[in-house]
């Protein structure tokens, strides 16, 4: 089975805070991709960033990063000094490679970022 | 600029009556795709197109049609078939059809069907 879990459904933090937010997928794929997008309250995703499953080396943007970690299945996300901008739904995605264009979406997490 | 446009960004429609979303990207991306979004849930697969006038079902395609007849254009029919319609929906493309890369999203259209 193909899933991806966001445990939190709603996180608030204050500004400057950070974060993280987890995600946890399951697949029997050898080969797969994950992916962050980002929902703005104006309803469009953003991409974030894509990682194959043979690489993982953590990723450092700006104030955002990226753990995965195979072992414990997760591709987790850490915003720094978050700020009011960040407030928004981000979502997890799992690629299998051999499961054509089906993006398993995870259900997201909500973060609110307080002034 | 290059991107995906969706429109109307709100849609309303009696219960019955088929109604048609539009999505066109003037990326040059050769797959396209239709999600629906329910509040507190994760994007569902409505349809794919890889490929001009090829199209497959995702998850959930009952009650829905496509067509692909432009590379640029993938109209999303929500057809009175549907049971429960009321919903977000977003179209995406991606550069390559059957690859592994990101998916770019329109602003998405919101259907309220009473």
């Amino acid at each position: 089975a193909q899933k991806v879990t966001q445990a939190q459904t709603e996180i608030s933090v204050v500004e400057k805070e950070d974060v993280t937010l987890d995600c946890v997928y399951e697949t029997r794929d050898t080969t797969y991709y994950l992916f962050w997008y980002k929902q703005p309250p104006s309803g469009e995703l953003v991409f974030l960033i894509r990682r194959n499953s043979f690489d993982e080396q953590n990723e450092i943007s700006g104030r955002y990063s990226w753990n995965f970690q195979k072992s414990t299945s997760s591709f987790n996300f850490t915003i720094t000094a978050s700020q009011v901008v960040d407030s928004a739904v981000y979502f997890c995605a799992l690629l299998p490679y051999n499961y054509g264009q089906n993006f398993v979406f995870g259900p997201g997490t909500r973060l609110s970022v307080l002034p | 600029d290059g991107g995906i446009t969706q429109s109307p960004k709100y849609l309303f429609r009696k219960e019955g009556q088929n109604v048609t979303l539009s999505c066109e990207q003037n990326l040059n991306h050769d797959a396209m795709y239709w999600y629906r979004q329910d509040p507190g849930q994760g994007l569902r697969l409505i349809y794919y197109s890889q490929i001009v006038n090829d199209f497959q079902k995702g998850d959930i395609a009952e009650g829905y049609s496509v067509s692909r007849e432009k590379k640029e254009s993938f109209p999303l029919t929500v057809t009175s078939a549907q049971k429960n319609p009321t919903a977000f929906y977003l179209c995406a493309s991606s550069i390559e059809a059957g690859g592994t890369y990101e998916q770019y999203f329109g602003p998405g259209t919101r259907l309220t069907v009473t």
